[in-house]
């Protein structure tokens, strides 16, 4: 079975607010996550990514939170822009050594009304 | 830097046909991945290539799928005879090398409808 899901399928939320997406894995030996954006029509681009050593990553807008103790992801956006609409997966490698096999949770996507 | 080609965007087809979908890479990107992506799931990897060998084709279903890489660069996965699950978005994607520290570039995906 999958070893990535999303509790949420559908986060809405308004103009400016923080959107937190959740993800969680059942593989304790992944050590790489990615996170993608998905727009309608388009294939994943990289957004975020964060090895198993860490526990936070920032980026412009986005932070990534993993607690490695309940195997779980977390993406938040900051101030969230309707452009952000769109579908996002987190990705497990479970390659090891440093090679990159992903494996895609389901998604989420992400409503910004303006 | 042009970004990863498809073709053909859109492909319908009757159950029990044959398809075949074309990727062109980056220029240089030595990995190239084919992946599946069911209406409302994540991309499930089928086939990741260095260069024009496989490096992993675990969830490929062989009996009916497949794909080659012969000169390295170009890509084509095929589907012979095709069910009518196996409609999806079929995405290419390419990096510069296998390993997980190179960022990887996906393609617009083609959309396949078996009838």
């Amino acid at each position: 079975g999958e070893s990535v899901g999303l509790h949420l399928p559908t986060l809405s939320v308004q103009e400016g607010d923080n959107s937190i997406i959740n993800c969680a894995y059942s593989n304790s030996a992944s050590d790489y996550f990615i996170w993608y954006k998905q727009e309608s029509g388009k294939g994943p681009q990289f957004i975020i990514d964060i090895r198993s050593n860490m526990d936070k990553r920032q980026g412009q807008r986005v932070t990534v939170l993993l607690n490695k103790t309940v195997k779980h992801l977390s993406l938040q956006i900051a101030a969230t822009q309707p452009g952000d609409s769109a579908v996002y997966f987190c990705a497990e490698n479970l390659g090891g050594g440093g090679s990159y096999i992903p494996t895609f949770g389901r998604g989420t996507s992400l409503i910004v009304h303006p | 830097e042009a970004g990863v080609a498809q073709s053909p965007r859109y492909k319908i087809i009757e159950k029990r046909q044959s398809v075949a979908f074309w990727c062109n890479p980056i220029s240089g990107h030595a990995t190239l991945y084919w992946y599946q992506q069911i209406l409302g799931q994540g991309p499930k990897l089928l086939i990741q290539f260095q260069n024009n060998g496989v490096v992993d084709d675990s969830q490929l279903p062989k009996d009916r799928f497949s794909a080659e890489r012969l000169k390295g660069v170009d890509s084509t996965l095929k589907i012979q005879p095709a069910k009518l699950e196996d409609s999806a978005v079929y995405l290419c994607a390419s990096s510069p090398t296998f390993l997980d520290t190179d960022t990887q570039y996906f393609g617009p995906g083609t959309r396949l409808t078996v009838l």
